[in-house]
């Protein structure tokens, strides 16, 4: 069964400091993935979306993820955190029938 | 364009009463999903519609019950909830069933 693992409910970074969550997912085929963000009290923001174009996806709001098919891995990261990242990021596959969710991780950035 | 629309934004009912959700999107999207989102958790999905046919329903309580009156329109009507259904209601739609998905901002719903 397809699954997503997300490591690190929470992380926390500095302003302007590197960005780094992270996503290992399952799947016996090459998947569609996704990570979306949700702002407190708001509904789920596409960033970006790999589809076996290219590796190195490019989403909004300078954030970017590689997918890593040697290593199931498809991390994001944006290389200068600003205090409006401060949200709930899930890493999500594309199912058969459904999405996949990870369990999110919570971006705290502090001054 | 990619938006989705949903109201209220906030709705409080008892456990007696009748109540709808409204989800719209003008994409020409031809799937529409609903999901419920505990706090701190993933979004759950509750029921797929496929060009306004219902594809899938995840084992959800009738006490919830799907509607698609047209391609742009879905509802969820609500009767006789519990408290434990308060959650923050999310609609989706997306091109075709397993293409990209684009959220709505939700129904936040207090049961009391």
């Amino acid at each position: 069964a397809q699954s997503v693992t997300q490591l690190g409910s929470h992380v926390s970074v500095s302003e302007g400091a590197l960005v780094l969550l992270r996503c290992n997912y399952s799947s016996s085929v090459p998947p569609y993935l996704f990570w979306y963000v949700q702002y407190p009290n708001q509904g789920l923001q596409l960033l970006l979306k790999y589809t076996s174009a290219a590796t190195l996806v490019k989403g909004i709001n300078g954030f970017e993820a590689e997918f890593k098919k040697s290593e199931t891995s498809f991390h994001l990261t944006k290389p200068s955190a600003h205090m409006s990242d401060a949200a709930e990021y899930f890493c999500v596959s594309g199912g058969y029938n459904k999405l996949i969710f990870g369990a999110g991780t919570r971006l705290a950035v502090h001054p | 364009d990619t938006e989705v629309t949903q109201t209220p934004k906030h709705l409080v009912m008892g456990m007696t009463n009748k109540k709808s959700l409204k989800c719209e999107q003008h994409m020409g999207h031809r799937a529409m999903y609903w999901y419920k989102q505990k706090a701190k958790k993933p979004p759950e999905l509750m029921f797929v519609y496929s060009y306004e046919k219902l594809s899938i329903n995840e084992s959800v309580p009738s006490r919830f019950s799907p509607e698609c009156p047209n391609s742009s329109l879905l509802n969820l009507h609500l009767h006789a909830l519990q408290p434990e259904d308060s959650a923050l209601y999310l609609c989706a739609s997306s091109q075709a069933h397993q293409e990209t998905q684009y959220f709505g901002p939700g129904t936040r719903l207090l049961v009391l």
